[in-house]
């Protein structure tokens, strides 16, 4: 059953710790993101990966870090210095780096990551 | 940098009422085009999408959308909505030969009153 994991649903942590939030897909995709979303804000793109061991900055980056070192794992760390890290976090994948591809993003379920 | 509008955050409406929701981006080379849907408590989920062809999309659940490109608009529409349809809605632009990012509105959430 292909499709994209988010572990966990929940997330509780308190000020200061980083945490590291799993993202995995075996749908053998090429590319994948990060997204945040707050109420009222859509989604905002944290960081994507368009290649293994290759990952560029999004529009909020700040606070946040990645690696990408298997096909199928995108993790993303929350550090201490994100000001207002508790939100929705999706993660996203799609089938290929190339614009000329399908570029249709497939969504995981979500973390819902609390910081207090 | 693209921009996605979306206008009226905030939808209420009856069953059997018409749906129209707007979707306005500043871009002005080839794009590609989508409607996300994520009900209560479910993925984010795709309704539709336009690469190219005829401008009129049909989606699932009885969702079409039409490309104007001399509007730049991608507006989403559904005759006749059912509670089933309460969710929140997103319009996704992606640029072609750009970096390959979707670019998100703000969404719409939308409640259909049995």
């Amino acid at each position: 059953d292909g499709g994209i994991t988010q572990s966990p649903k929940y997330l509780f942590r308190k000020e200061g710790q980083n945490v590291t939030l799993s993202c995995e897909q075996n749908l053998n995709h090429d590319a994948m993101y990060w997204y945040r979303q707050d109420p009222g804000q859509g989604l905002r793109l944290i960081y994507y990966s368009q290649i293994v061991n290759d990952f560029q900055k999004g529009d909020i980056a700040e606070g946040y870090s990645v690696s990408r070192e298997k096909k199928e794992s995108f993790p993303l760390t929350v550090t201490s210095a994100q000001k207002n890290p508790t939100a929705f976090y999706l993660c996203a994948s799609s089938i290929g780096r190339e614009a000329t591809l399908s570029y249709e993003q497939y969504f995981g379920p979500g973390t819902r990551l609390t910081v207090t | 940098a693209q921009s996605v509008s979306q206008h009226n955050h905030h939808v209420i409406l009856s069953e059997a009422a018409s749906l129209e929701l707007g979707c306005n981006y500043s871009y002005g080379g080839t794009v590609n085009l989508f409607w996300y849907v994520q009900y209560p408590g479910q993925h984010l989920q795709l309704l539709l999408k336009y690469f190219s062809g005829d401008p009129l999309v049909k989606g699932i659940k009885g969702f079409e959308a039409e490309f104007i490109k001399s509007k730049f608009s991608f507006n989403l529409r559904k005759p006749s909505v059912q509670w089933s349809d309460t969710a929140e809605y997103f319009c996704a632009v992606n640029a072609l030969y750009g970096n390959n990012r979707l670019a998100f509105g703000k969404g719409n959430q939308v409640v259909v009153i049995p």
